[in-house]
Parts: structure tokens; C-alpha cells; sequence
């Protein structure tokens, strides 16, 4: 199985703080990764797939990069309502596989 | 707008069998670019893929589960598609929010987009 490692686990930033998120895979994985969103109680959504498109109707503050192993997502200017946890998942090859989240808290 | 929801027991005893249920609405449900599937999520931890199924009955399952999981596709003719999780054998570790979900498939990029609201299982004798 490929893992999928994340960090920080957790970070605490402001409103308008400029915010990044890295996805590390254990082995190279192209642009097969995608990330999620998950507000507590709720069902995660999708925000970026293929490494770095925008799911339509996703606000352009939110963009991600990378390819082979390391990822990032990045939040250009945080919101009130980014503070959520956030996932990568590859899509490389089965048993898809999500990193351990990343817990994006108000300073 | 898409929309799936899921439905089933909720408080499992050890050694049952888990049986959930997700009915799509709103779109398509036999395109040859989706996927139905299942996600699982034990209370404060991460997410564990648990299997597809394809409309045409083509499946994939984790192969962690795979010993005890099946996924089906509810072939009854009423308005609403269905399909359906059972998990045999069940232990206090399978408790978790499970989600249901299209799995998107486009060239060979593969997404998860949208997800059903959940259903929480707890497994407890």
C-alpha cells in the first residue's frame, strides 16, 4: 500500500494568514493526489483533484502543487470558515489511501 | 444536484454483520465514469477506503477488508438507485462514521466527490 504522510498534524494560524499543508507519498505517485476538506461532524469534500485542479465552485484561495511525491496545499489568505482538517489522498493505485489529516486551528 | 444518503443500523453486538445502505438521487447512476463506494472513519481518526462497485457489478475492495466485506448494487426497479455495504464479522474496531460515495474516474485520475452525510456504527456487546 502506498502511505500517505501529512504534516504538520496540526497548526494553529490567524484570519489572512497564508497557510501550508504538505502530503509526502512513500513512493511516486505523478499527480494522482487530491484533497479534502472536513469541518467537524460533516462529510469531507473535495477541493483539489489531480494535484492541482480546482473543483469548481472551490474559492481560488485554495490551490495545490506538486508531483512524484511531495504535495502541498496552500490557503493564500486564511478564512473563518478554512478552519477545518484537511486530507490528501492518492489515486495511484488500489487500496486508495488518505494521509492522516491536518488540523488547521484559530490562533 | 447529486445526492447520496446513507441508512442502516446503527449499534452492531460483536460478530454481526454490518448492512448499510446509500441511495443516490439526482444523477446519473450507471456512467461508465463512476464508481460507488464506501469510506469509513472510527471517531477522531482518519479514513480507511473500504470498496467500489461499478453499476455494470465490477467491484474492488481494500484488501484489509476484503476477507469480509461485500458491495452490491440493488438491481430492484423503483426511482432511486441503491446500492449496499455488508461487513461480516464485525469487532469494536469496525465502529466508525461511514460514508458512501462516487467514486469519479476520469482517464486515470480517480476522485471522491460527493459524499453521503454519514451514518455512525458502533459495535458494542
Amino acid at each position: 500500500d502506498i502511505q500517505m504522510t501529512q504534516s504538520p498534524s496540526s497548526l494553529s494560524a490567524s484570519v489572512g494568514d497564508r497557510v501550508t499543508i504538505t502530503c509526502r507519498a512513500s513512493q511516486s505517485i505523478s499527480t494522482y493526489l487530491n484533497w479534502y476538506q472536513q469541518k467537524p461532524g460533516k462529510a469531507p469534500k473535495l477541493l483539489i483533484y489531480s494535484a492541482s485542479s480546482l473543483l469548481s465552485g472551490v474559492p481560488s484561495r485554495f490551490s495545490g502543487s506538486g508531483s512524484g511525491t511531495d504535495f502541498t496545499l496552500t490557503i493564500s489568505s486564511l478564512q473563518p470558515e478554512d478552519f477545518a482538517t484537511y486530507y490528501c489522498q492518492q489515486s495511484y493505485s488500489d487500496p486508495l489511501t488518505f494521509g492522516g489529516g491536518t488540523k488547521v486551528e484559530i490562533k | 444536484q447529486l445526492q447520496l444518503q446513507e441508512s442502516g443500523p446503527g449499534l452492531l453486538k460483536p460478530s454481526e454483520t454490518l448492512s448499510l445502505t446509500c441511495t443516490v438521487s439526482g444523477g446519473s447512476f450507471s456512467s461508465s465514469s463512476y464508481y460507488w463506494g464506501w469510506i469509513r472513519q472510527p471517531p477522531g481518526k482518519g479514513l480507511e477506503w473500504i470498496g467500489s462497485i461499478h453499476y455494470s457489478g465490477s467491484t474492488n475492495y481494500n484488501p484489509s477488508l476484503k476477507s469480509r466485506v461485500t458491495i452490491s448494487v440493488d438491481t430492484s426497479e423503483n426511482q432511486f438507485s441503491q446500492f449496499s455495504l455488508k461487513l461480516s464479522s464485525v469487532t469494536a474496531a469496525d465502529t466508525a462514521m461511514y460514508y458512501c460515495v462516487r467514486r469519479v474516474v476520469v482517464i486515470a485520475a480517480i476522485w471522491f466527490d460527493p459524499w453521503g452525510q454519514g451514518t455512525l456504527v458502533s459495535v458494542s456487546s
